[in-house]
């Protein structure tokens, strides 16, 4: 069993949608968790960042952690074209980075 | 956050040669490393490049295929050696402990920022 599973996609959805992206993780040891938008050709961008369960929002965007089950999510409000782009989870414990394979999000106007 | 810059953005080379990656920050920073990314997989830490001493490979990682150096603490380079058309990925630096204030303090801990990467191509 990988370490983070995160379902590849693509995931498509219209403009305006609210998109529900997931992880999980086997590793209880994880201390902070955050997500990455990838465009494609460039580098990851930082997007959120939280090391407690609940929930942390940031306009549009929510991540919402869950230790108890070990699992991730990023919600995205009123998508958009410009959202169109690779999700990546991504959880550290003692600086060390952990990612998940991403998920590719399309989104249609 | 910190601006990153990495040289080159891209790359074509042939089997057996190698390739230097610079990666500049613009801001001082405690900690630097370096990832790849290969198509369809995950990002995969290379090593972390340590200020003034060897850098810390991850398992399935040498010094004699990735020498990394980093003279201060705003700049560092890959390089991949002995290329083979498998080492063709985008290979990405990130930084973590960004100095700032006169103090110097160490803001944005326990998170890490990637600059552009580095797309290479071996034939």
């Amino acid at each position: 069993q990988k370490e983070v599973e995160q379902d590849p996609g693509p995931l498509s959805v219209p403009e305006g949608a609210i998109v529900s992206l997931n992880c999980t993780y086997s590793n209880s040891a994880f201390q902070y968790f955050m997500w990455y938008r990838q465009y494609s050709r460039k580098g990851p961008e930082l997007l959120m960042y939280t090391y407690s369960s609940g929930n942390k929002e940031d306009g549009r965007f929510t991540a919402q952690v869950d230790k108890s089950s070990k699992y991730i999510s990023l919600f995205i409000r009123d998508s958009q074209p410009s959202d169109s782009a690779t999700y990546l989870c991504a959880m550290m414990v003692r600086s060390t980075l952990t990612f998940g394979k991403g998920t590719m999000l399309l989104v249609s106007p | 956050s910190a601006v990153i810059s990495q040289k080159p953005s891209r790359d074509i080379c042939q089997r057996g040669t190698s390739l230097t990656i610079q990666c500049q920050v613009d801001s001082q920073v405690t900690m630097m490393f370096w990832y790849r990314q290969q198509p369809g997989q995950s990002l995969t830490l290379i090593a972390t490049a340590n200020q003034g001493s060897e850098a810390t490979y991850e398992s399935g990682f040498v010094i004699d295929k990735f020498p990394i150096s980093r003279p201060n603490l705003t700049f560092s380079t890959l390089t991949v050696s002995n290329m083979s058309p498998e080492d063709s990925s985008i290979y990405l630096c990130s930084v973590d402990g960004i100095f700032s204030g006169l103090a110097g303090a160490i803001s944005s801990t326990d998170t890490q920022y990637f600059g552009p990467g580095t797309r290479l191509t071996v034939l």
